[in-house]
């Protein structure tokens, strides 16, 4: 079964620097990473999602992939008080269509 | 645009009682539904993965008998926590998959037992 670490377990950021989060699968057929933010007692919303090699940047938000490496990384450049959140990483086997989500990274941006 | 509803949002139930919860795919067919419920610890774990005409599959600690799970059409499920107790308090999560691979989360149902 499909495990997906996360990395670091927590961060401590100040505000306006760069908060970065890794995941990583162990489904060498892995084909879709998605990342999501959840707010303390709040439904996780998706930030983004990727499926190609390559970086994706959606404002302050970047993410990497490297499918050889079964490896992602979220970047939140300029940093904010309202990036705190745990954000959590899922991943997807390939021909296997079950998302397996990972433990989490709890950010505190601090002013 | 592909949009995933959950319903309902959040629901208290005495301990002992059944709840249901449904997952409506929106814009899109869902040819699979991942069940997920994300414990007070905050880790997500898959209850069952229901992939239209074939059997629903559960994963270890989980079964038919406390969750059962109903996906009639491309567009709906619904699983039920039968006699929920403490332990079953928390974030319940679908993900529903479309056309060409991609997915889509709901927002949740949020399970408080008292």
């Amino acid at each position: 079964q499909q495990k997906v670490q996360q990395s670091p377990e927590s961060l401590i950021v100040p505000e306006g620097g760069m908060a970065s989060l890794n995941c990583t699968s162990s489904d060498r057929n892995v084909d879709y990473f998605w990342w999501y933010r959840q707010h303390s007692g709040k439904s996780p919303k998706m930030l983004m999602s990727i499926f190609s090699n390559g970086e994706k940047e959606e404002g302050r938000f970047t993410v990497h992939l490297n499918k050889a490496s079964l490896h992602t990384s979220l970047h939140i450049r300029d940093s904010q008080p309202s990036d705190s959140a745990l954000y959590l990483c899922a991943a997807r086997g390939g021909g296997n269509y079950k998302p397996t989500f990972g433990k989490g990274t709890s950010l505190v941006v601090h002013p | 645009g592909a949009l995933v509803y959950q319903y309902p949002r959040r629901t208290i139930c005495k301990s002992g009682t059944s709840m249901r919860m449904e997952c409506q795919a929106v814009g899109f067919q869902a040819t699979s539904v991942a069940w997920y419920r994300q414990s007070p610890q905050k880790t997500f774990e898959l209850i069952a993965l229901s992939t239209v005409n074939s059997a629903i599959k559960y994963e270890q600690n989980f079964t038919q008998e406390k969750f059962p799970i109903s996906h009639p059409n491309l567009s709906f499920s619904s699983m039920t926590v039968l006699n929920a107790y403490l332990e079953d308090r928390g974030l319940y999560l679908c993900g529903a998959r479309g056309q060409q691979d991609t997915q889509y989360f709901g927002p949740g149902t949020r399970l408080l037992v008292l």
